[in-house]
């Protein structure tokens, strides 16, 4: 079994620049959410994908965007970067049944993309 | 709105002693659930344990045990004969059942737990 993986492991980008993080969920998996961890913060939840569409945001600005893939990878993207921004970037995936996803499965975590915006 | 507590921001203890990570909650949902995640030095969330808001079962895992306590909203995390492996930063979770078991976790900020040799 195939667990998330995320690339790149670290990036560093100039504040005004875009970025794109990617993210390959675990084997099985058709669910993928994004979370942002400030450095000495869990983890705040950005968005979720499910059958290639958002499901669910928090309270995150437009400039953080996403997709997600017939294979179920997705992609985050950040335009406008801010030194704000500057964070680990988690990726999570699980499995979800039925069209209500009421029978979401534990959420298992990538290794994460270190971002610094300087 | 749903808000996870952790009051204790740094632990250390020395190895083989037993500690408890402290874990307070708050929501709206009559039905939701709680997690538990380690996080090591790799910056990889560990999953831990999920437990449903119906069940108040105590729960042990090995060195591992949990206390959920609706009536406190508290969901406490023990590790007995801790080890130096048991280094990491723990971090309490909650989601609502209403839009599937694992959709937004809501995260506390964290309880750095050092085991010393």
């Amino acid at each position: 079994e195939t667990g998330v993986t995320q690339s790149p492991t670290h990036l560093i980008k100039t504040r005004g620049q875009q970025v794109t993080l990617r993210c390959s969920s675990q084997s099985g998996h058709n669910t993928v959410s994004w979370y942002q961890q400030a450095l000495g913060q869990g983890p705040q939840f950005i968005f979720q994908y499910y059958r290639e569409e958002e499901n669910g945001r928090g309270n995150f600005p437009p400039r953080f965007s996403g997709l997600q893939f017939p294979n179920y990878s997705s992609e985050l993207n950040v335009n406008a970067l801010e030194l704000d921004d500057s964070a680990l970037y988690l990726c999570a995936s699980s499995l979800s049944s039925g069209d209500s996803l009421q029978n979401s499965y534990e959420q298992y975590f990538g290794p994460g993309t270190r971002l610094t915006v300087t | 709105a749903q808000k996870v507590t952790q009051a204790q921001t740094e632990i250390s203890v020395v190895e083989k002693e037993d500690v408890t990570l402290d874990c307070v909650y708050e929501t709206r949902d009559t039905t939701y659930y709680l997690f538990w995640y380690k996080q090591p030095p790799s910056g990889e969330l560990v999953f831990l344990i999920r437990r449903n808001s119906f069940d108040e079962q105590n729960e042990i895992s090995g060195r591992y045990s949990w206390n959920f306590q609706k009536s406190t909203s508290s969901f406490n995390f023990t590790i007995t004969a801790s080890q130096v492996v048991d280094s990491a930063v723990y971090f309490c979770a909650l989601s609502p059942d209403r839009e599937g078991a694992n959709s937004k976790l809501t995260f506390g900020k964290g309880i750095t737990l050092s085991v010393r040799p």
